[in-house]
């Protein structure tokens, strides 16, 4: 399983854009990169899903280069509400249900 | 529709007791997984279930921690005997390969255990 890094904390400010790097130097041909958001005491939710390239929702964009070897969540105009902890995981897609391993998150602290 | 329903919410016990966890998956989702989230840390993967058979539970702590899913709906986790290191939060998960192109994983509120 390819390993992630990402920043272990960050601040920002309401209507901010955030940008969240992670490194995953190991990552896969079969591997999609994914993103979850987890606030305090509620299990994790999954943001964006992507392959290469760039992939937007209604929620975010994620922006993954050529080699793969890293990818940046992008959330425009955050709020006070995104405060919260962002996960970065490589996963293998597989029709047997993806296994999810978690690392440590970047701890997004939203200030007024 | 319904999310991943866990009870209880809390839980206290001492030492060397016994807890169960219980688990209701999200309707028509085959896949369940048992998460333990340590303070600070993201969840890490106990066991995962495709319908009732185990797929992985390499991570499980047989020695004290089982987990059944009898029926390929709900599921059970238990803990017997308790240590102090097993306080954490217990999440749960369902998806359903098929259903989404990104084969999301649907977390429940978990499960808070703290032992004393």
């Amino acid at each position: 399983l390819a390993k992630t890094t990402q920043p272990i904390s960050m601040d920002s400010y309401e209507g901010q854009e955030v940008n969240i790097t992670c490194s995953h130097n190991n990552i896969a041909t079969n591997d999609y990169i994914t993103w979850y958001q987890q606030f305090p005491s509620q299990g994790p939710r999954f943001i964006i899903q992507g392959y290469k390239t760039k992939v937007t929702n209604e929620v975010a964009s994620l922006f993954i280069p050529a080699d793969r070897k890293s990818s940046t969540l992008s959330l425009p105009r955050v709020s006070l509400s995104d405060t919260a902890v962002y996960y970065c995981l490589v996963v293998l897609m597989n029709n047997a249900g993806n296994m999810l391993t978690f690392g440590g998150g970047t701890r997004l602290m939203v200030k007024p | 529709e319904a999310g991943v329903a866990q009870s209880p919410r809390y839980k206290i016990i001492e030492k060397r007791q016994s807890v169960a966890f219980w688990c209701n998956p999200i309707s028509g989702h085959a896949t369940l997984y048992w998460y333990q989230q340590i303070l600070g840390q993201g969840p890490k993967l106990l066991i995962q279930f495709q319908n009732n058979g185990v797929v992985d539970d390499s991570q499980l702590p047989k020695d004290r921690f089982s987990a059944e899913r009898l029926k390929g709906v709900d599921s059970t986790l238990k803990i017997q005997p308790a240590k102090l290191e097993d306080s954490a939060v217990y999440l749960c998960a369902s998806s359903s390969p098929g259903t989404s192109s990104y084969n999301e994983q649907f977390f429940g509120p978990g499960t808070r255990l703290t032992v004393l």
